[in-house]
């Protein structure tokens, strides 16, 4: 079975710097999905980026990029030049390539300070 | 593009009674969703996935009977809380699968349940 794993319950940037969040994961697959989504104090769920596991370039979307390290298991999110909007809960979350579920982490909770 | 709606989003019921959630995709049309509880500052626990037209599949430890749920269409799914006790107050999201963008799940603003 698959886990994944956010070491970081909280976390706090100030804004207009940059933050990373961490994500491992255990999983015997080869091909997979990765995602980062946010949870803001709304409590919509926001796909932030998507990573195929299948291919070696690090997703970007603006602010946000990703370092993924296939052979550490590892998916870490780097918000660069953090905004009071981005304070939310982040997950990080698996699935595998033809899954139906997603895996997801404890998450962690983003606070931005002005 | 790719909006999936619930309906309420705030309930509160007396113990005993049912209640229902609906989710809607309102863009797409999705074979597959999901439904989800999750307690304040904690993680997404899935607790059955709905196919359109065929019996939903429950997570272990979900009752079936207790939490009904029906696909009827490519875009609705609803999900019926039977016999709520205090204990069944939760959040509650739904999310759906777009059938063109299968690795993508859309999530709803999610249905707040407070049973007195």
């Amino acid at each position: 079975a698959q886990t994944v794993t956010q070491s970081q319950p909280e976390m706090s940037v100030q804004e207009a710097e940059t933050v990373t969040l961490s994500c491992t994961y255990d999983t015997s697959e080869n091909n997979y999905y990765l995602f980062w989504y946010k949870q803001p104090p709304s409590r919509q769920m926001i796909l932030v980026i998507r990573q195929e596991a299948y291919k070696q370039q690090n997703a970007t979307e603006n602010r946000f990029s990703v370092n993924f390290q296939k052979a550490a298991k590892s998916f870490s999110l780097k918000i660069s030049d953090s905004q009071l909007g981005d304070t939310a809960m982040y997950f990080c979350a698996f699935m595998t390539l033809y899954g139906n579920k997603l895996v997801f982490g404890a998450g962690t909770i983003l606070r931005v300070k002005s | 593009g790719a909006v999936v709606s619930q309906h309420p989003s705030w309930v509160i019921c007396k113990s005993g009674t049912s209640v229902k959630i609906e989710c809607r995709s309102l863009d797409f049309q999705a074979t597959t969703m999901f439904w989800y509880r999750q307690f304040p500052k904690q993680s997404l626990m899935l607790m059955a996935t709905s196919n359109e037209g065929s019996k939903a599949t429950y997570e272990q430890g979900v009752e079936k009977d207790k939490f009904l749920i029906n696909h009827a269409s490519l875009t609705l799914s609803t999900l019926t809380v039977t016999s709520a006790h205090p204990e069944d107050s939760s959040f509650y999201i739904c999310s759906a699968r777009d059938g063109g963008n299968v690795e993508t799940q859309y999530f709803g603003p999610g249905t707040r349940l407070l049973v007195l």
